[in-house]
C-alpha cells in the first residue's frame, strides 16, 4: 500500500521562509506523479495552491513555490504571513486514476 | 466561473445507502474528469473516487471499491456518488472536485456535503 508522507506539524516565524515536504513511503517522488499541493483552513474547502510540481495556481502570492527536493516534493513559503497558518496537504497521482494524499502538515505562524 | 455544489449528504445507519450528487457549472462538463475526496471529522483529506471525462472509465480507493460506485450525467452536468453497504468510517465530508485538463489535479473544489454513519 502506498503511502505518502508529510509532516504532521511545522512552525514558522512571521517573514520566515518553511520547506514542507512530501515523500513517498517507498520510493522517491519525481515530477511523473504530478505532485500538487492544497491549504486549507478551519472550515473551509480545500484552495489549490500548486500543480505539476511548480506551476502555482490562479493568484496564488509568488511567495508561495514548489520543486523537488532530493527524493520529495517541496512546497516552499518564503516571507510567511500570519494568514498562511493552515493545513498543507499534498496528493501524488499514482497513474490509472488513482490519487494517494499525505496525511497534511499544520502550520503554525508565530 | 467554476461552481461544484454538493448535496445528498445526511445520517444512515450503518449498512444503509445513500447518494451524494454534485451539480456543476461553468465549465463544458464532458471535457473534465471529476473525483470525490472526504474528509473524516478532525482527520485528512482521503482521495475516493474519479471518472473520466467520456466517463466511461472509472476509478476507486481500495477503501470503497465494490461498495460505491460514480457516475456522471452530462446532460444534468451532474456526477453521482452512489455509497453502498456504509460504515462508520465511512463518516465524512464528501468534497467534489474537478480535474485539471492538461495536468492531473484538483483544480476546483465544491464546499462539501457531510455524511454521517451511525445508528
Amino acid at each position: 500500500q502506498t503511502v505518502v508522507t508529510q509532516e504532521p506539524s511545522f512552525s514558522v516565524s512571521p517573514g520566515g521562509t518553511v520547506t514542507l515536504t512530501c515523500g513517498l513511503s517507498s520510493g522517491s517522488v519525481s515530477t511523473s506523479y504530478y505532485p500538487s499541493w492544497y491549504q486549507q483552513t478551519p472550515g473551509q474547502a480545500p484552495r489549490t495552491l500548486m500543480y505539476s510540481t511548480s506551476s502555482r495556481s490562479s493568484g496564488v502570492p509568488d511567495r508561495f513555490s514548489g520543486s523537488i527536493l532530493g527524493n520529495k516534493a517541496a512546497l516552499t513559503i518564503t516571507g510567511a504571513q500570519a494568514d498562511d497558518e493552515s493545513d498543507y496537504y499534498c496528493v501524488l497521482y499514482m497513474g490509472s486514476g488513482i490519487w494517494v494524499f499525505g496525511g497534511g502538515t499544520k502550520l503554525t505562524v508565530l | 466561473e467554476v461552481q461544484l455544489v454538493e448535496s445528498g449528504g445526511g445520517l444512515v445507519q450503518p449498512g444503509g445507502s445513500l447518494r451524494l450528487s454534485c451539480a456543476a457549472s461553468g465549465f463544458t462538463f464532458s471535457s473534465y474528469a471529476l473525483s470525490w475526496v472526504r474528509q473524516a471529522p478532525g482527520k485528512g483529506l482521503e482521495w475516493v473516487s474519479a471518472i473520466s471525462d467520456s466517463g466511461g472509465s472509472t476509478y476507486y480507493a481500495d477503501s470503497v471499491k465494490g461498495r460505491f460506485t460514480i457516475s456522471s450525467d452530462n446532460s444534468e452536468n451532474t456526477l453521482y456518488l452512489q455509497m453502498n453497504s456504509l460504515r462508520a468510517e465511512d463518516t465524512a465530508l464528501y468534497y467534489c472536485a474537478k480535474v485539471g485538463k492538461v495536468v492531473v489535479h484538483f483544480d476546483y473544489w465544491g464546499q462539501g456535503t457531510m455524511v454521517t454513519v451511525s445508528s
